[in-house]
């Protein structure tokens, strides 16, 4: 089975506070990608990576960065954390080379910033 | 860009019965595919169904099918014999091959409740 694992179930950070968000996955995926999710809101894509050191910015990049340094891994970077970035975040990853391959997900980060 | 809307934020339908879940797109892009996702309160992403743009027929998986009308351009997902454990939130996404690779947005997700 494939496996989207998130180092963190829930995280609280205060303001200004640099944090790191880590996802792995265990199926030599080439996509990753990492959402926020807000009530009345949707998924929003945040960033996402087609290999390793390439990225590509989602739809709410700002406040946010990423890094894929090895293929299995994709971190979320808030390099000073606010408030407004409170939220569950998720990381998801699939197959390349074709639109029609299901994105798998992690559990899951509820991010609380104080 | 592409936008996915979902209009309906709740839905609510008996034990058994049938609902249908709206979804609509907006693209120019000639190949592109549909999905649907469940989200239980537990917070998984479980996939449940894919429609690619060229398909002929709508997709189906087990209870259920997706409506998938191009010239609205509106997928609409069916659940047929609701169950108990049907209630979650329900999530349509669009996806295309952005310059080889590909690129998944979601529609905001509609919240369906089965009662007994």
């Amino acid at each position: 089975d494939v496996k989207v694992t998130q180092s963190s179930r829930y995280l609280v950070k205060r303001t200004g506070e640099k944090v790191f968000l880590e996802c792995v996955q265990d199926m030599d995926h080439e996509n990753m990608f990492w959402y926020r999710q807000d009530p009345g809101l949707g998924l929003r894509l945040i960033y996402f990576s087609y290999d390793v050191k390439m990225k590509e910015k989602g739809d709410i990049p700002e406040g946010y960065s990423v890094s894929r340094e090895k293929k299995e891994r994709f971190s979320l970077i808030l390099e000073s954390a606010s408030t407004n970035q409170t939220s569950m975040y998720l990381c998801a990853s699939s197959f390349d080379g074709s639109m029609n391959t299901e994105a798998f997900f992690g559990q899951g980060t509820r991010l609380t910033v104080v | 860009a592409q936008k996915i809307t979902q209009t309906q934020p709740g839905m609510f339908v008996q034990e058994k019965e049938a609902v249908t879940l709206d979804c609509t797109y907006d693209t120019s892009d000639p190949s592109y595919g549909l999905f649907w996702y469940k989200q239980p309160s537990s917070g998984e992403m479980i996939f449940l169904i894919y429609q690619g743009s060229y398909d002929q027929q709508n997709a189906t998986e087990g209870r259920y099918s997706l409506n998938f009308q191009k010239a609205r351009k509106s997928a609409n997902l069916v659940i047929s014999a609701s169950q108990l454990g049907d209630s979650a939130m329900y999530f349509c996404a669009f996806s295309r091959m952005n310059t080889g690779f590909q690129k998944l947005v979601f529609g905001t997700g509609t919240r369906l409740l089965v009662s007994p």
